[in-house]
């Protein structure tokens, strides 16, 4: 996973609740990404990063924000979860803009 | 995870054949493209990937053609093999743009 990881792997919260997911990567890459998977969507991208505190919205941001203070930490926030947003999250870095990019294993979120 | 790609196209191949996977693109203007294997449970793996200038490029066991009059991409696999088992998909860059659009994919299934 090139270097890639993702905290929690799994996680059960209630609707309304706040979680955060967290990626980290070694290779010092300057952009990360957080996208989410679903069923018949493929993959999505909810916010990407291009340097430390630089960020932009994906095509499905709404609900979610993200923080990078660190290059190499890239943290997604569910303020007020929904079910909506029952998922598989990845995380993936890359080395240039909409270069190559190298995916984290998931980490599967359950709203309930 | 494992939910992903409920309905997705599916091509079975005895195992020792070659496989060949097939990707539609629709913008005429990208110029990248990226073949990617996730196995159940994992994240998206990068497999091989072409620039708009050329036509073919091949890695181990693996062959990218690149068809842009027609906008089509084809993965080739040889001498597929039981661990060959994943949904493969396709993704596209716009020149100039910042990010990959992803297709689907394709689950590939191996016959003993």
């Amino acid at each position: 996973d090139a270097g890639i990881t993702q905290s929690p792997r799994h996680k059960v919260t209630e609707t309304g609740t706040p979680v955060t997911l967290r990626c980290h990567q070694t290779e010092n890459h300057r952009y990360m990404y957080w996208y989410r998977q679903d069923p018949g969507h493929g993959l999505r991208l909810i916010h990407y990063s291009y340097g430390v505190k630089d960020t932009d919205k994906g095509e499905v941001s709404d609900g979610y924000s993200v923080s990078r203070s660190k290059t190499e930490d890239f943290l997604l926030t569910l303020e007020s979860a929904t079910s909506s947003q029952t998922s598989v999250y990845f995380c993936a870095i890359g080395l240039a803009r909409g270069d190559t990019q190298y995916f984290g294993p998931g980490t599967r979120l359950t709203v309930l | 995870g494992e939910n992903v790609g409920l309905h997705l196209p599916t091509l079975s191949v005895q195992e020792g054949d070659n496989s060949i996977i097939n990707c539609a693109y629709s913008n005429s203007a990208s110029d990248y493209f990226i073949w990617y294997k996730q196995e159940s449970g994992k994240g998206p793996q990068f497999i091989i990937d072409i620039r708009s200038n050329m036509d073919k490029r091949q890695g181990q066991r693996v062959t990218v053609l690149l068809n842009k009059t027609v906008k089509h991409l084809s993965l080739q696999i040889a001498a597929t093999q039981p661990g060959d088992s994943a949904v493969y998909f396709c993704a596209e860059k716009g020149q100039g743009a910042q990010k990959l659009v992803f297709g689907q994919g394709t689950r590939l299934t191996i016959n003993p």
